[in-house]
């Protein structure tokens, strides 16, 4: 079955760092993936998103990439601030399960201290 | 715009008790999704729609039904509700194909739901 991975455990780091965070997948060949920020008590925002023929996507301080060979994706985020503290979301979309179904991973928490 | 409305907030229910949740988008969005979020096992689809009339299963549909009479709404019914069905509810909706590929979905703020 389709499976996405993301780090369970929370990642910390400290202001003015680039925090990187990892989504895996297996057993699906999307046609893009995106990424979500969520906050406590709220629902996911859209970030960012990357097609499957892309390598690299920047946005302000947020970058992603794309490798379909290793099925990963990377998102960064440089110069990072106390108010990038979320959990963020990656899901997969298209390619045998269609446009509209988008398939998410569990998240990572992420915590910048100052 | 209001977005994606989602009521209520917070519901607790007995086992056995039927209940909506109520989602409503102002946006005139095409497709239309209800996500639950379960600690550690990220959001799973649990039905959607394309369209007004157009409803399909997701990932994990039983014990959910949903209609689509409206554009505006997408209310999700739970028959007969069982304590697996805690969870917090998302409903979500985008513009289209071309919309969803570049701007995703737009979340509501989400039901968190009791059962005991």
């Amino acid at each position: 079955s389709q499976k996405i991975e993301q780090n369970s455990e929370a990642l910390n780091i400290q202001e003015g760092k680039t925090a990187t965070l990892t989504c895996n997948y297996t057993n699906y060949s999307p046609a893009y993936l995106q990424w979500y920020r969520q906050d406590p008590g709220r629902g996911p925002v859209f970030l960012l998103l990357i097609r499957e023929n892309e390598k690299e996507k920047r946005k302000e301080r947020l970058k992603v990439t794309f490798d379909t060979t290793l099925k990963q994706s990377l998102f960064h985020i440089t110069a990072s601030q106390p108010a990038d503290s979320a959990t963020y979301l990656c899901a997969l979309a298209g390619g045998s399960g269609g446009y509209n179904k988008l398939i998410f991973g569990a998240g990572t928490r992420l915590a910048v201290h100052p | 715009n209001a977005g994606v409305t989602q009521t209520p907030k917070f519901q607790v229910l007995k086992t056995g008790q039927s209940m909506t949740l109520q989602c409503a988008q102002d946006m005139n969005h095409e497709y239309m999704s209800w996500y639950r979020q379960d600690p550690g096992m990220g959001l799973r689809l649990i039905h959607y729609s394309v369209g007004a009339g157009i409803t399909d299963q997701g990932e994990v549909p039983n014990g959910y039904n949903v209609s689509r009479s409206t554009t505006e709404d997408f209310p999700l019914r739970l028959l007969s509700a069982a304590p697996s069905q805690t969870s917090v509810y998302f409903c979500a909706s985008s513009l289209g194909d071309s919309w969803l590929a570049n701007y995703g979905y737009t979340f509501g703020s989400g039901t968190r739901l009791t059962v005991v």
